[in-house]
Parts: C-alpha cells; structure tokens; sequence
C-alpha cells in the first residue's frame, strides 16, 4: 500500500539558509500535518492543512511557512535557519471522511520523517 | 491548552507484561491514540479507543480507558525484545493530535 512520502529525507544546511522539506500524502487522503520533533523530543504539531486551507496552527515559528498544493502535497518553508531548527520533520496524513477502517477516528499516518542538520 | 503526560521510561524482562500510563487533559477527544517509535523512524499507529469504551483488546494489546480520570493505559501482552521502542500516547480531534513526551520501553532478557 502507498505511504506517506517525505523527501529529502537528510537536509544539511548553514545558519540563515533556507529549506524547504515536501510531503506526499496517501492517494485520497486529503489532510496533512506538519510535526518537529526534535532530539528525545515528542513530535511537536506545527501546522495542518485540510482541502488546501490552513485549518490548525500550532507552535510553528514565523520563519517558517507551508502550503498544501492543488495534487494535496505538501511543503514545508524554513527560512533563516537557526540551530534549534535541526530536528526530524515529520508529515502524516489523514482522510478527514472516515478513519482508515472507516470507524471515524482521526487516524494520521506518518511518513518516515525528513532530518534537517543546521550547522 | 491541550497537554498529554506520560511516565519517560519503562524496563520489562521478555515475556512479562508492559503498562504503558497517559494522563491527558482535552475531554473533547473522541478517540485517543497509541503510536509506537523504533528508532529514526515514523510513528506508527498501533491502535486507538473510542471515548466512550472503557477497554478495547486487539491481539497482544489491550487499551484502558478511564474517562472520568482521563487516564489511559496501553498494556503489552508477553513482551518481546521487538516491542522495544518509543511509545507515544495522543488525544485530539481531526485539525490535529497532541502527543505525550513518549515512554521507552526496553525488554530485556
């Protein structure tokens, strides 16, 4: 079965750069969430999208901006990177219709993540 | 704001049983959540309990619901050196989940 697609899945870049992580969501599922977690962390919530419009926010920085395009992939914008920004980066979808079973819980499924290095 | 609390680590030998705890604060959640982490990779969910249920069982693990407590427990039949990871408990509606910190689990012979 497809998964969730993140891409790059390392990213190494200076201080003040900029990155820009994409997510592939499942076919059909038309929701997708944005997570830092970072060293011995839990996954932090940044941002969720839903039929292409911002519908949550969490503690995303203002450096950072993201977007969900008309194919429902997603990408993540940082910009003036800092060291606390390394961190995994995760992407999860959803089917805001019905669960995965149909059941109506909300169940996010993870993509592999995207390890950002700010040096 | 919603917050979701859980004890950090957890040792077991092979083959006792594990209980994982969360306590959580957002009584709006409909559904509550179990993810397991191995290490550098996604979250994968294990499995969730509606509301409403005070237990769900699903092979070797058995969900616990206290609602009026809001507490809930993940509990790992006969655990094996392959349930080693992180497991992390979420409550939340559909824009998003809110994730505890995560509780490791090492089985040891």
């Amino acid at each position: 079965a497809a998964g969730v697609i993140q891409s790059p899945r390392h990213l190494i870049k200076e201080k003040r750069e900029t990155a820009t992580l994409k997510c592939y969501p499942i076919p059909r599922h038309d929701t997708v969430y944005w997570y830092q977690q970072g060293p011995g962390q839990d996954p932090q919530f940044l941002i969720s999208f839903y039929e292409k419009m911002q519908s949550d926010k969490g503690s995303i920085p203002d450096r950072f901006s993201a977007q969900q395009f008309s194919d429902y992939h997603s990408e993540l914008n940082m910009s003036s990177l800092e060291l606390g920004d390394s961190a995994l980066y995760f992407c999860a979808s959803s089917s805001y219709e019905s669960g995965q079973d149909y059941s109506g819980a909300n169940v996010l499924t993870f993509g592999a993540g995207s390890r950002l290095t700010v040096l | 704001g919603e917050d979701v609390e859980q004890s950090l680590f957890l040792s077991v030998r092979e083959g006792d049983s594990s209980v994982i705890n969360c306590t959580y604060t957002d009584s709006s959640s409909t559904y509550l959540y179990w993810y397991k982490q191995e290490p550098g990779a996604g979250l994968q969910l294990l499995t969730y309990i509606f509301s409403n249920m005070d237990m769900k069982q699903d092979q070797r693990l058995t969900v616990l619901l206290n609602k009026k407590d809001k507490h809930l427990s993940l509990r790992i039949a006969d655990t094996q050196t392959g349930d080693s990871a992180i497991y992390f408990c979420a409550s939340g509606g559909y824009n998003k989940l809110i994730f505890g910190a995560g509780t490791r689990l090492a089985v040891h012979p």
